[in-house]
């Protein structure tokens, strides 16, 4: 069955990066893309990225542009997420999300939390 | 970027009712809209996409319609395991957005 998993909970100081890890079983990796999508506590759901099939472009939300590097491992059927220059405002639930849909967003990752304070 | 404004924030149901939230784009967006529900420290799970069609698995309870860009998620005869979180999706253009939830409680 489809699964992704995802990296463990991460604390960081303001100002630091973190890379969560997402990986892939079940599906067609290569031809699947992956997005990531991150919710703040309490709140609404943000979209951050997307990593396109076959080793194609990722796009990014205006937001995390320059902040967000997304990475594909096929050989490992594994998708990392960068973030840097983290503030408090970061501190979410990030989720990794594959679908062969396109923008559909099919299957989801269990979700990471970050957690950031001095 | 393109707005999804959803309402109500919050609505409170009896078993057995007919509940329907809504979603509003700020431009066309055509079908280009999905449907999620999310339960509490769970991650979303996709209800229906492309507007009006059910996704795979999902009771024919929960329906979706458009009427220009304006998009509604009705769930007919609400049950006790449809307490939940319920957002929209555009994917129009970039970047997705999400309309900011619906928490759906009994």
């Amino acid at each position: 069955q489809v699964q992704l998993v995802q990296s463990g909970a991460e604390v960081k100081k303001p100002g630091a990066s973190v890379k969560i890890s997402c990986k892939a079983s079940g599906f067609n990796f290569v031809t699947s893309y992956i997005h990531w999508v991150r919710q703040a506590p309490g709140q609404g759901l943000e979209w951050m990225g997307i990593s396109n099939p076959s080793g194609g472009s990722i796009n990014y939300a205006p937001k995390f542009q320059g902040r967000a590097t997304v990475t594909r491992d096929t050989s490992a059927t594994t998708v990392y997420m960068q973030l840097t220059s983290l503030t408090s405002d970061d501190a979410a639930v990030y989720y990794c999300v594959a679908t062969a849909r396109g923008y559909i967003l099919d299957y989801w990752g269990q979700g990471t939390q970050v957690f950031v304070s001095s | 970027d393109i707005q999804m404004t959803q309402s109500p924030s919050s609505l409170s149901a009896s078993v057995g009712d007919r509940v329907t939230i809504t979603c509003q784009a700020s431009q066309d967006i055509s079908n280009f809209l999905n449907w999620y529900q999310q339960k509490p420290g769970k991650a979303p799970k996709l209800l229906i996409y492309d507007a009006s069609i059910l996704d795979t698995g999902i009771p024919s309870r929960f329906s979706g319609t458009r009427s220009g860009t304006h998009f509604t998620l009705t769930i007919n005869t609400l049950q006790p395991e449809d307490i939940a979180q319920y957002y929209c999706q555009q994917y129009q253009n970039f970047p997705l957005t999400f309309g900011g939830g619906t928490k759906v409680e009994i």
